[in-house]
């Protein structure tokens, strides 16, 4: 069965700090991985999604991601954080076995200071 | 932004009645999915659909039943409601198996 953790629950940075955001997967074949994130009342939306290739992934709004088979991890950064990258971000394991049912995460939420 | 549209937004009911939700896409995505959203637990998949009437169980599918009669609705039942029942409702679509999902705007119900 697949599975997502992510160990930080809450996590604050200062506004233009550096942003690291933990993901490990448990998935038996190379997976399909995704951040997502979501404002406050808000549905879901994709930064990034890593498939085949290159490990290091560039999403939206200066996101990237690194797929590490070794340590079953895509983490997710960015260099700068933005007062308005205040939100929640989840990350999912997909496979496009068994109708591509995702997995996600409990989420982190991420706090900006000024 | 992909056509996804959830109805009711909000609804408020009591233990024992039949709740209803509705997802409505305009994109012809093939599959749909129902997820619900609580503090702590992420997104937890209850029913998905993979056609027009095909249809299978997520991982927290007790108390809900679902219906795909047209490829652009998927309506997710609580036959009777109760507390437990309380959360987000998100409906998700995806072109592909294992693709990028793309949500609606979510259905916060409140069961008393």
């Amino acid at each position: 069965a697949q599975s997502v953790t992510q160990p930080d629950i809450h996590i604050t940075v200062s506004e233009g700090a550096s942003l690291e955001l933990r993901c490990n997967y448990s998935y038996g074949a190379t997976p399909y991985l995704f951040w997502y994130v979501q404002s406050p009342g808000q549905g879901l939306q994709l930064l990034l999604k890593y498939f085949s290739g290159d490990t290091l992934v560039q999403g939206i709004k200066g996101f990237e991601a690194e797929f590490k088979r070794s340590q079953s991890s895509f983490n997710l950064r960015k260099p700068s954080v933005h007062w308005s990258d205040a939100a929640e971000y989840f990350c999912a394991v997909g496979s496009p076995l068994n109708a591509g049912k995702s997995t996600f995460g409990d989420g982190t939420t991420l706090t900006v200071k000024p | 932004d992909a056509g996804i549209t959830q109805s009711p937004r909000h609804k408020v009911t009591e233990t024992g009645t039949p709740v209803t939700l509705r997802c409505h896409q305009t994109e012809n995505h093939r599959y749909m999915y129902w997820y619900r959203q609580d503090p702590g637990h992420g997104l937890r998949l209850i029913h998905y659909s993979y056609g027009v009437k095909d249809t299978d169980k997520g991982e927290v599918s007790d108390g809900y039943s679902v219906s795909r009669s047209k490829t652009e609705d998927f309506l997710l039942t609580l036959e009777s409601a109760t507390s437990s029942q309380t959360s987000v409702y998100f409906c998700a679509i995806s072109e592909s198996p294992g693709g990028e999902l793309f949500f609606g705007e979510g259905s916060r119900l409140t069961v008393l």
